[in-house]
């Protein structure tokens, strides 16, 4: 069974640009949602998609946006970067976002730093 | 809208000793409460949940929680930590099937020989 895979691992960028950070869902899960984790904070939810479709968003500006593919992997893009954009971010799979017993299984995340 | 707060932002600790990690959450809706552990440059693993039932939930790695509703706590707990212990802790809470979670600010546990 693989895990949630997150690509890049480490990422530089300059304030100002934009940013596309990869999710690959664990096999069987359609339901992917992001955090942001500043350092020494805990996971933020920015976000999460259900077969294709935004489902919850978290207080984040416009500028977050995602995507959900038919095979349930998923971007996020952060546009107009600012410094405090640098963070961790997590993606996370689940099986099905309609049970409660739905466990969450985290990737390693993407560290994105903004200089 | 649910809060968590965990009261110990670091616990250093011995080996072999017990640890106890404090979590407290607010809401006015019941919720279901969620222990993670992240490792240096990982994400983050379920160490245990509790949703319904038996107060006392038993997680991996020997890790046990118990939720106490009328202080509104949820505390992790280990009898005798070892050194591979050491990480960061998150104490988390979902208001409904599906939701977000929302997390506490971590609490580093540092287990030294």
């Amino acid at each position: 069974e693989t895990g949630v895979t997150q690509s890049p691992t480490h990422l530089i960028k300059t304030r100002g640009q934009q940013v596309t950070l990869r999710c690959s869902s664990q096999s069987g899960h359609n339901t992917v949602s992001w955090y942001q984790q500043a350092l020494g904070q805990g996971p933020q939810f920015i976000f999460q998609y259900y077969r294709e479709e935004e489902n919850g968003r978290g207080n984040f500006p416009p500028r977050f946006s995602g995507l959900q593919f038919p095979n349930y992997s998923s971007e996020l893009n952060v546009n107009a970067l600012e410094l405090d954009d640098s963070a961790l971010y997590l993606c996370a799979s689940s099986p099905d976002t309609s049970s409660y017993n739905s466990p969450l299984h985290f990737g390693n995340g993407t560290r994105l730093t903004v200089t | 809208a649910q809060s968590v707060t965990q009261l110990d932002s670091q616990v250093p600790v011995f080996e072999e000793a017990p640890v106890e990690l404090r979590c407290n959450y607010s809401s006015s809706v019941s919720v279901y409460l969620f222990w993670y552990v992240q490792y240096p440059n990982q994400g983050l693993q379920l160490l245990l949940k509790y949703l319904s039932g038996s107060t006392l939930v038993k997680g991996i790695n020997g890790f046990e929680a118990e939720f106490n509703k009328s202080q509104t706590s949820f505390h992790l707990r280990k009898p005798s930590v070892h050194i591979s212990d050491t990480a960061e802790y998150f104490c988390a809470v979902r208001r409904n099937q599906g939701g977000k979670l929302i997390f506490g600010q971590g609490t580093e546990l540092s287990v030294k020989p």
